[in-house]
C-alpha cells in the first residue's frame, strides 16, 4: 500500500534535548511538508521541501530543521530552541507539480516535552 | 492567513444530508476551492475540491455559488464515521508550492 508513515505516534521528551520526528513516503512524491497543530487550531506550516536536497522555510520555522536526502525521507529535527514544542506534528506530501494541490497526511507525532 | 469563513460547528442527523458552507468572499480568478476533513488525531484527509463549476466524487459534492464567493460541501448520507473538522481553503491551484491555509474549520457531529 502506499502511504505517509510518520513515527513514533506518541513521544516524550525532556526539556532542553533534541528530538527527531521521522516522516516517509512511498508515493513518489516530490513535495513534501511538516506542519504543526495546537489544540482547537488548524495546521501551521513548519518547512517544505520541493525536491531532494532543496527546502524552504514555512511560517513557524525558527526552533526547527530539517533535511531532504533522499525523495523518500522527510525528518523534522525540534531543537532545544523551540520554545514550546509540545505540540500535534503532521507531515504530507504532494506530487508538487503545478497541477495538483491534494496533499496526502500521515497520521501524525503527538510530541510531549516535559 | 485564512482566506476563509467557516462555521464554528455544527450537527446532523446520521442517514441525513449534511451542508458545510463556506465563505470566501476575496477568491480570485486563478484560486480553487478545496475540501480536506481531520478525524480527531489523525491527518487531514482530501475530500473535493472546485474552480467554479459544481463537482461531485465517491464522498461528496461541491456547490461553488455563480460568483465564487461561497460554497457548499455536501455529504448526501451522513455516517456516524464522518464526524470530524471540515477544511475549507482556497488556494491557487499549482503554485509555487500549492501552499494550503488550515483554519480551525467546522466540527462536524453526526449524531445517531
Amino acid at each position: 500500500d502506499g502511504g505517509i508513515t510518520q513515527s513514533p505516534k506518541y513521544l516524550f521528551r525532556k526539556e532542553g534535548q533534541n528530538v527527531t520526528l521521522s516522516c516517509e513516503q512511498n508515493l513518489n512524491h516530490d513535495a513534501m511538508y511538516w506542519y504543526r497543530q495546537d489544540p482547537g487550531q488548524g495546521l501551521r506550516l513548519i518547512y517544505y521541501s520541493q525536491i531532494v536536497n532543496d527546502f524552504q522555510k514555512g511560517d513557524i520555522a525558527e526552533g526547527y530543521s530539517v533535511s531532504r536526502e533522499k525523495k523518500e525521507s522527510f525528518p523534522l529535527t525540534v531543537t532545544s530552541a523551540q520554545k514550546n514544542p509540545t505540540a500535534f506534528y503532521l507531515c504530507a506530501s504532494s506530487r508538487g507539480d503545478r497541477g495538483t494541490n491534494e496533499q496526502f497526511f500521515g497520521p501524525g507525532t503527538r510530541l510531549t516535552v516535559l | 492567513d485564512a482566506k476563509t469563513t467557516q462555521p464554528t460547528s455544527m450537527d446532523c442527523a446520521e442517514g441525513r444530508a449534511a451542508n458545510l458552507p463556506c465563505n470566501h468572499s476575496t477568491i480570485s480568478g486563478n484560486e480553487y476551492v478545496y475540501w480536506y476533513r481531520q478525524i480527531h488525531s489523525q491527518g487531514p484527509q482530501y475530500i473535493i475540491h472546485g474552480l467554479k463549476n459544481n463537482e461531485t466524487n465517491e464522498m461528496a459534492s461541491l456547490i461553488i455559488t455563480e460568483d465564487r464567493k461561497s460554497s457548499t460541501l455536501i455529504l448526501p448520507h451522513a455516517t456516524l464515521r464522518d464526524t470530524a473538522v471540515y477544511y475549507c481553503i482556497v488556494t491557487s491551484r499549482g503554485s509555487t508550492l500549492g501552499r494550503l491555509y488550515f483554519g480551525r474549520g467546522t466540527q462536524l457531529t453526526v449524531w445517531p
